[in-house]
């Protein structure tokens, strides 16, 4: 079974910036499988931040970026805000049809 | 403006159904394929199911398989998961979501419902 893995948490100072990856248990992750990440506060339901890689959704502020870094698709928060904090998740799509989310990431900000 | 709208959840013995329905307005339900997507509490995102836009392709993760089934009904504009055999480690919010697989566009989920409470529990 197809296990995507996130770092469990980071903290983060106000202003500063975070690197958050999201490997695959055998392989590299690649664009082929157009890497996406969604952020969710609690009792919230998810709400999504980029796509295909490297592309933000409608209204997600340009201090988010994503990009593959090496073998992990990787996302990037510059300039941190105190309202960036949340759970992070990535999601792979898989060429069976099927998805797999990370296992998240929980940054805090402070 | 788009709304998925989750409903149908509720607490159930292990080993009994229930079937989950999203009502979805603001766009063309039949265009694209949808998703449900779950939560465990205190715990991450697990992606459940999905359905074509015709209904004539699924696909579930693995320990679903056989036990849920994924429907939709484009002239109700509805999407449905009936659940089957459940088990207590079914317990979670289910949400529905818009997958934009072959949609001209990319893999993935670009609008949410607020999501339905499932507890399986004795």
């Amino acid at each position: 079974q197809t296990v995507v893995t996130q770092e469990p948490s980071f903290s983060v100072s106000p202003g500063g910036t975070v690197t958050l990856t999201c490997g695959l248990s055998s392989g590299s992750v690649s664009t082929s499988y157009y890497p996406s990440w969604y952020r969710q506060t609690p009792g919230q339901a998810p709400r999504t931040l980029i796509y295909n890689t490297n592309i933000r959704s409608s209204g997600v502020p340009g201090r988010f970026s994503g990009y593959i870094l090496g073998n992990r698709a990787a996302l990037t928060i510059t300039g941190a805000q105190a309202d960036d904090e949340s759970d992070y998740y990535c999601l792979l799509y898989m060429t069976s049809g099927i998805y797999v989310f990370g296992t998240g990431t929980t940054v805090t900000v402070l | 403006e788009v709304q998925l709208v989750e409903s149908g959840g509720i607490l159930v013995q292990p080993g009994g159904s229930l079937r989950l329905s999203c009502a979805a307005s603001g766009f063309t339900f039949n265009r694209y394929w949808m998703s449900w997507v779950r939560q465990a509490p205190g715990k991450g995102l697990e992606w459940v199911a999905n359905i074509k836009r015709d209904g004539s392709e699924q696909h579930y993760m693995d320990s679903v398989k056989g036990r849920f089934t994924i429907s939709r009904d484009n002239v109700k504009n509805s999407l449905f998961l009936q659940m089957n055999s459940l088990r207590v480690e079914d317990t979670a919010v289910y949400y529905c979501a818009r997958d934009l697989r072959d949609a001209g566009s990319y893999p993935y989920f670009d609008y949410w419902g607020q999501g339905t409470q499932v507890t399986v529990s004795s």
